[in-house]
């Protein structure tokens, strides 16, 4: 079963603007983590957030962690044409990693 | 290798053949995870392995799915009497194990039974 959902499930923006997807999950997580997927191949990895963290960076990447809404969201900042892919976020309880269906964005030249 | 291997990167087989999917996790990570993927959702969770044992294979579909990691390394997804709902890209990510540890994935296997 798919934990996180993410919101929205497309997204279309210029290059240079920001982007920002959001997940909501249902159970308890110890963590929350972030992939970018191009051609739906291989998943890169991005960000891990922990449960007990409220937000992350990595270069153009922010990602914030509401466990109290059991929600997070992922910000690309400056977005360049080679963000485009899908995202999904995956919650971590335990061992396990589950996935939402996950946001497509298409960054515009 | 640096990162996770999948082999073959493409499968494409008859309807009630035999296949069986490879994966080379990172040196030195003990879990190792197969996912399948379906166009258009999320990966979805198959198998997980600690070391040798397989911990939890409650995501296998039926009893035609079998995966094995004989030596705690290399990992085989084993697929019995084919069906065409079973083409998918088949996933492989392997981890350090721990709680909060990033798990890392392969190109994946995109099989298609025809």
């Amino acid at each position: 079963s798919q934990q996180g959902e993410e919101d929205p499930q497309a997204l279309s923006i210029q290059e240079g603007e920001n982007a920002t997807m959001n997940c909501s999950y249902k159970t308890s997580i110890n963590n929350l983590q972030w992939y970018r997927q191009n051609s739906g191949r291989g998943l890169v990895h991005l960000i891990l957030i922990r449960s007990n963290e409220r937000e992350k960076h990595s270069g153009r990447l922010r990602v914030t962690l509401d466990t109290s809404k059991k929600s997070s969201s992922l910000l690309i900042t400056a977005s360049r044409a080679a963000d485009t892919a899908s995202y999904f976020c995956a919650t971590g309880h335990d061992y396990k990693l589950s996935f939402g269906a996950g946001t497509t964005v298409t960054v515009r030249a | 290798g640096a990162g996770v291997s999948q082999t073959p990167s493409n499968k494409v087989t008859e309807k009630g053949k035999y296949v069986e999917l490879r994966c080379d996790p990172i040196s030195g990570h003990t879990a190792l995870y197969w996912y399948r993927q379906s166009l258009g959702q999320g990966p979805e969770f198959l198998i997980y392995f600690q070391g040798t044992g397989a911990a939890d294979d409650s995501g296998l579909p039926n009893d035609r799915f079998f995966a094995v990691r004989p030596e705690g390394s290399v990992s085989t997804l084993k697929i019995q009497r084919t069906e065409r709902g079973d083409s998918a890209v088949y996933l492989c990510a392997s981890s350090l194990g721990y709680k909060n540890t990033e798990a890392f994935f392969g190109q994946g296997t995109r099989l298609t039974v025809v």
